[in-house]
C-alpha cells in the first residue's frame, strides 16, 4: 500500500532556532516529492519539488533533502520565524498515470514561540 | 500567489440542504481537483477533471458531484447535505505537460452541516 508517513506529528520550537521535519514513503513507482506549507484555514502552498535525480533543494530558509534509495526526505528550516508556524505536508507523486497521482502525509504541525 | 478562488470560505448549513461550492482559476489550467481534509488528517482526492466536459471520481468515495463546463470553473455540489459532510474542501488546479507539474490550491471552504 502506498503511504507517506511524517514525523514528528507536532513540534514546538523557539524563534530563531532550526528544526528538521521527516518524511518516509513507500510510494512506488516514484516520480517526485513535494513539501507544502499550509497555514491554518488556508490551502497548501508549495515549498519545493524534487525529482528522482535531485537530492537537495533550497527555497530561502527551507532546505529539502531526498534519499530515493531509502525513500526518505527531510525539510530543514533555518532561523525559524513566527510566520513559520503552520502544518508542513509531504506529498509524493507516482509515475503510474497521466494524472501523476499524489499521496499526502498528515503533516507536521510546527509552532514557533517568541 | 496562485490565482485560484473558492467561495464561500465558510458555510454553516442544515441537514438536507443542497449546496454548491464554487472554485475558479484564472491561470488557464486544464486540470482541476477537489480534495477533502479533516483536521489533522491528510488530503483525500474526491474529484478531478482533465479539461472541459471531463470529470472523474477520486480515491475517497463522495456523495458530491462536479461539473466542468468552462475551463476556469469547477463547482462541487452536494444535493442533500449531512453532518458527515462536515469538513474542509480544497480546490486545486495544475497545467502543463510535465508529470512534475505544480498544483496550486485555493484557500478552501470550511463546511459545517448541523
Amino acid at each position: 500500500k502506498n503511504q507517506v508517513e511524517q514525523s514528528p506529528q507536532s513540534l514546538i520550537i523557539l524563534e530563531g532556532k532550526n528544526c528538521t521535519l521527516q518524511c518516509n514513503y513507500t510510494v512506488s513507482p516514484f516520480s517526485n516529492l513535494r513539501w507544502y506549507k499550509q497555514d491554518t484555514g488556508r490551502g497548501p502552498v508549495s515549498l519545493t519539488i524534487m525529482t528522482f535525480s535531485e537530492n537537495t533543494k533550497s527555497n530561502g530558509r527551507y532546505t529539502a533533502t531526498l534519499d530515493a534509495d531509502t525513500k526518505q526526505s527531510s525539510l530543514h528550516i533555518t532561523a525559524s520565524q513566527l510566520s513559520d508556524s503552520a502544518s508542513y505536508i509531504c506529498v509524493v507523486s507516482d509515475r503510474g498515470s497521466t494524472l501523476g497521482r499524489l499521496y499526502f502525509g498528515r503533516g507536521t504541525q510546527l509552532t514557533v514561540w517568541p | 500567489e496562485a490565482d485560484i478562488y473558492q467561495t464561500p470560505r465558510y458555510l454553516v448549513i442544515g441537514t438536507g440542504k443542497k449546496i454548491t461550492l464554487e472554485c475558479s482559476q484564472t491561470m488557464g489550467h486544464d486540470k482541476m481537483y477537489w480534495y477533502q481534509q479533516d483536521p489533522g488528517m491528510e488530503l483525500h482526492l474526491i474529484h478531478y477533471s482533465y479539461g472541459v466536459n471531463s470529470t472523474e471520481k477520486g480515491d475517497l468515495s463522495s456523495e458530491s458531484t462536479v461539473s466542468r463546463i468552462r475551463t476556469e470553473h469547477f463547482p462541487l455540489t452536494l444535493e442533500s447535505a449531512r453532518p458527515s459532510h462536515t469538513s474542509q474542501y480544497l480546490c486545486a488546479s495544475s497545467g502543463g505537460l510535465s508529470v512534475a507539474y505544480e498544483q496550486y490550491f485555493g484557500p478552501g471552504t470550511r463546511l459545517t452541516v448541523t
